[in-house]
């Protein structure tokens, strides 16, 4: 069975650029998450789907930030502009619905903002 | 408050001893799930172990198994036969309000494991 797939793997922009990262979960998991986690710390959510509707995007700053579910599978995540401090790793997880939902996590996308 | 704590930044192990990293949680909730994910550098956060707060028994998964003490909101990973392929972030997450759908993890700071031939 595949896992969650994301692109890019790295990614290095200026301050003020913006940037975009996919991600497809795995067949058949219904949640989709989106984390940000800076170097040193744990991740913590950014937003999370069920389908294509949004559950929670109440740590997403909203005014750069957004991201997308179109159809309930693939999701998009962009950054418009971004800022020194969005310099992190970008993970995407997908779980089931119901039960442990346990989380099955991507590769990562590393940024860089300079 | 910290809703998930790693006391410990650092741990040193020599292959084939057994190691404790530590997770103290913090929830109101009855009904929660814990998880530990190890991180290794390539940074894909995979999943080893998950105990519900009903459990009764402890955790085991091959090498690892999870000390749970619900009176002391602990949830330890325990790692018998430490490899070399063992050295990795370790994170403790839980999920609150494990009998409704669509809780995110909370997760702690992390364990960096270190394993020395």
């Amino acid at each position: 069975e595949a896992g969650v797939a994301q692109s890019p793997r790295y990614k290095i922009i200026e301050k003020r650029q913006s940037v975009a990262f996919w991600c497809n979960p795995i067949s058949g998991h219904a949640t989709l998450y989106w984390y940000q986690q800076i170097l040193g710390q744990g991740p913590k959510l950014l937003i999370q789907f069920q389908n294509n509707g949004v559950v929670d995007d109440s740590q997403l700053p909203k005014d750069r930030f957004s991201a997308e579910r179109l159809k309930g599978v693939d999701s998009t995540l962009k950054i418009q502009p971004a800022k020194l401090e969005d310099s992190a790793v970008y993970l995407c997880a997908s779980s089931l619905v119901g039960g442990r939902e346990t989380q099955y996590f991507g590769p990562g996308t590393r940024l860089l903002v300079l | 408050a910290q809703k998930i704590t790693q006391t410990q930044p650092g741990m040193f192990v020599q292959e084939k001893e057994a190691v404790t990293l530590d997770c103290t949680y913090d929830t109101s909730d009855q009904s929660y799930g814990l998880f530990w994910y190890k991180q290794p550098s390539s940074g894909e956060m995979i999943f080893l172990i998950y105990q519900g707060s009903y459990d009764e028994q402890n955790a085991t998964e091959g090498r690892y198994s999870l000390n749970f003490q619900k009176a002391r909101k602990s949830a330890n990973l325990v790692i018998s036969a430490s490899q070399l392929g063992d050295s990795a972030m370790y994170f403790c997450a839980m999920r609150e309000k494990q009998d409704q759908a669509g809780t995110a993890l909370i997760f702690g700071k992390g364990t960096t494991l270190s394993v020395s031939s």
